[in-house]
């Protein structure tokens, strides 16, 4: 399977401690695009990279929140202190550059619950 | 603000009819559109995609129509399936000159295809 891969895919934890997010993108896509997914909504971007630079960060990413494309291969997003509010669908998608726009294929997702 | 609206919840259809999902947007300066569709549990996945230079695309089954001067887009299912059943994303994106194409979704519609 050559698809974006997420791991993992469901975490729960309490109110206060800190969560870490692997995303595995298709291995030649060097566009790296983080969203978040809220119930009854679509999903909201949160940060982009291309290769190892982050190059936009939403203000949903408050301080917090801190990812990482070490290398331009995978990517990690971590959330520090965690908030019920925090409690989302975190999603990652990729891209390869010249094709354009660049169909962004999305992985499965990390379905976050903070109690 | 919602940029991009999905103003139906939901669609309920006869297997074997035509579906039609609709989008409306706001901002003028996207270009670039695109559908998902979401199954439980999982990221979306990429269905079609329209260019502002377009006002159809046709891919198989799926249809996707854009009229820019009322800002709305529509994507046609024909004929439907059973398997069709999913939330369908309507998402948006525009340049801003670098190389970061992040989507705007809207909030989705629930399809149901009843056998």
């Amino acid at each position: 399977d050559t698809g974006v891969s997420q791991d993992p895919r469901h975490k729960i934890t309490k109110r206060g401690q800190n969560v870490t997010f692997r995303c595995d993108p298709i291995s030649e896509h060097n566009r790296l695009y983080w969203y978040r997914q809220t119930l009854g909504q679509g999903p909201e971007f949160l940060t982009y990279f291309q290769n190892e630079a982050q190059l936009e960060k939403s203000r949903l990413l408050s301080d917090r929140f801190s990812a990482e494309r070490p290398k331009g291969s995978f990517s990690t997003l971590e959330i520090q202190r965690t908030e019920q509010g925090d409690s989302a669908m975190y999603l990652c998608a990729s891209s390869l550059e010249g094709q354009g726009r660049g169909t962004q294929y999305f992985g499965p997702g990390t379905r976050l619950l903070v109690l | 603000d919602q940029q991009v609206k999905q103003n139906s919840p939901s669609l309920s259809v006869q297997e074997g009819r035509i579906s039609i999902l609709n989008c409306d947007y706001t901002n003028s300066m996207f270009d670039y559109f695109l559908w998902y569709k979401k199954y439980p549990a999982e990221g979306p996945t990429f269905l079609i995609s329209i260019s502002s230079i377009k006002d159809k695309n046709e891919d198989g089954r799926f249809t996707v129509f854009l009229n820019k001067s009322a800002k709305h887009l529509s994507l046609h299912i024909v004929p439907s399936q059973p398997g069709d059943s999913a939330v369908y994303f309507c998402a948006a994106s525009r340049d801003s000159g670098g190389s970061n194409y992040k989507l705007t979704f809207g909030k989705g519609t629930l399809l149901t295809v009843n056998p």
